[in-house]
């Protein structure tokens, strides 16, 4: 069935440092991308999101990038600062586009 | 404000009694959707609506029902509940039919069914 894999599942920088998070998706009909932060207590909420027609797309320290060919589209956070701790989700379209398919989520840990 | 919102933000019940969470956007989305959230699972789609009267199956819809007669509402009904449903509840909304677009979160509804 259709599937997101997402690594790692805990991943600690240092603040200043970058943080990069990785997904694999199984369709290749999939054709939108999205990024969610959650933060403790609250639901997840969009940071970024990405469309098959597109290989990158950045928004401020914000990056993502997709190869549709290898099937793999990451997230990349520069100069990361203490409020981006949190756990992060991929996710893809699935083929009917009525679902999106989940990655089960990277928590990252910024230390001072 | 832009916002859904779901009711209880918590609940402890017990085996066997209904419940109901509610959930409302205030955006005029036609897209809704439950998940549960568990630890090391990520989130799994319950239930879905494309729209008003229309609803579908997600990954992991048995003991759930859903109703969806106004666009705005989307409640989630657990008939008789039993402890495997213990998990925290999502639900979120967007625009289109279709999960191609940004979704919008409600804060959650952590659920204990003893």
């Amino acid at each position: 069935g259709e599937n997101v894999e997402q690594h790692p599942s805990t991943l600690s920088v240092q603040e200043g440092d970058s943080a990069v998070i990785k997904c694999t998706y199984s369709d290749s009909a999939s054709n939108y991308f999205p990024w969610y932060k959650q933060e403790l207590g609250k639901g997840p909420q969009l940071i970024i999101d990405i469309r098959s027609n597109v290989g990158e797309k950045k928004d401020q320290r914000i990056a993502v990038t997709l190869n549709k060919t290898a099937k793999h589209f990451s997230l990349h956070i520069t100069e990361t600062q203490p409020e981006d701790s949190a756990v992060y989700f991929c996710a893809a379209s699935s083929r009917s586009n009525y679902q999106l398919i989940w990655g089960a989520g990277t928590k990252l840990i910024i230390k001072p | 404000e832009a916002q859904v919102t779901q009711n209880p933000r918590y609940l402890i019940t017990v085996t066997g009694k209904k419940l109901t969470v509610t959930c409302s956007q205030n955006m005029n989305h036609e897209y809704m959707s439950w998940y549960r959230q568990d630890p090391g699972l990520g989130l799994r789609q319950i239930y879905y609506s494309m729209n008003v009267e229309v609803t579908d199956k997600g990954d992991v819809p048995e003991g759930y029902k859903v109703s969806r007669k106004e666009k705005r509402n989307f409640p989630l009904i657990l008939e008789s509940p039993s402890p495997n449903q213990t998990s925290l509840y999502f639900c979120a909304s967007s625009s289109g039919q279709g999960s191609n677009q940004p979704q919008h979160f409600g804060d959650g509804t952590r659920l204990s069914i003893l």
